[in-house]
């Protein structure tokens, strides 16, 4: 089993529209948590870290946390063409500093 | 400001051929460094990381090997490449203190034919 669950798969919404992404963890151990976004042919770049429970924004990025529920969510409001790329949700354990875990991914694609 | 940088950008190979794939970071003495798989459109699978020079930990071999020769390189090989080896390599680096963000490089696209 997935230990990080990424949803939805993929994800279309118009240009100034609301994206919303969701992961969740079967391991309440992971108490560290990442969004990226990987454009094609790109490496992934870090958008947001979120360790606290709460909400935290970052100009057009809201992040969420609830560890009770081990629920992380990434919303991006007035979103844009070049928003579309692959958003993942990793996730790091508290007793291992070493790796990451990954989810799959939600694929967004912004309409112009 | 950190740099890094992955070369080469692309490879075509033959099945049962060498390969050698490198990564090196600039403005950072003793980054902890990576090497990571994704399959087209899928997730990131942690191969290979080292702390420090001389030192690597593998996480999934797949008939892969790691080296670390320089404190700001990383070099990932094989002596026969797979069909199974296809895919974006993507090298990546963080301080190596806490919760610490990972950074990646721009990867290697390898198809192996």
């Amino acid at each position: 089993q997935q230990k990080v669950q990424q949803s939805p798969e993929s994800l279309s919404v118009p240009e100034g529209g609301m994206a919303s992404f969701n992961c969740t963890s079967s391991d309440r151990n992971f108490q560290y948590f990442w969004w990226y976004r990987q454009h094609s042919g790109e490496g992934p770049k870090a958008l947001m870290s979120i360790f606290s429970d709460g909400d935290k924004k970052e100009g057009r990025f809201t992040a969420h946390l609830n560890k009770a529920s081990l629920h992380v969510s990434l919303h991006i409001r007035d979103s844009q063409p070049s928003d579309s790329a692959l958003y993942f949700c990793a996730a790091r354990h508290v007793g291992d500093n070493s790796k990451l875990i990954w989810g799959l991914g939600t694929s967004l694609v912004v309409n112009p | 400001a950190q740099t890094i940088h992955q070369w080469p950008v692309a490879e075509i190979k033959a099945v049962g051929s060498p390969l050698s794939l490198g990564c090196t970071i600039k403005g950072k003495s003793s980054p902890n460094l990576y090497w990571y798989w994704q399959a087209t459109g899928g997730t990131l699978q942690q191969l290979f990381y080292s702390i420090t020079v001389g030192q690597v930990e593998s996480v999934v071999q797949l008939n892969l090997s790691a080296s670390r020769p320089k404190d700001d390189q990383f070099i990932l090989s094989t002596e026969k490449l797979l069909l199974s080896h296809s895919g974006f390599y993507l090298c990546a680096w963080r301080r190596g203190r806490g919760a610490e963000t990972l950074y990646f490089g721009s990867g290697t696209r390898l198809t192996v034919l």
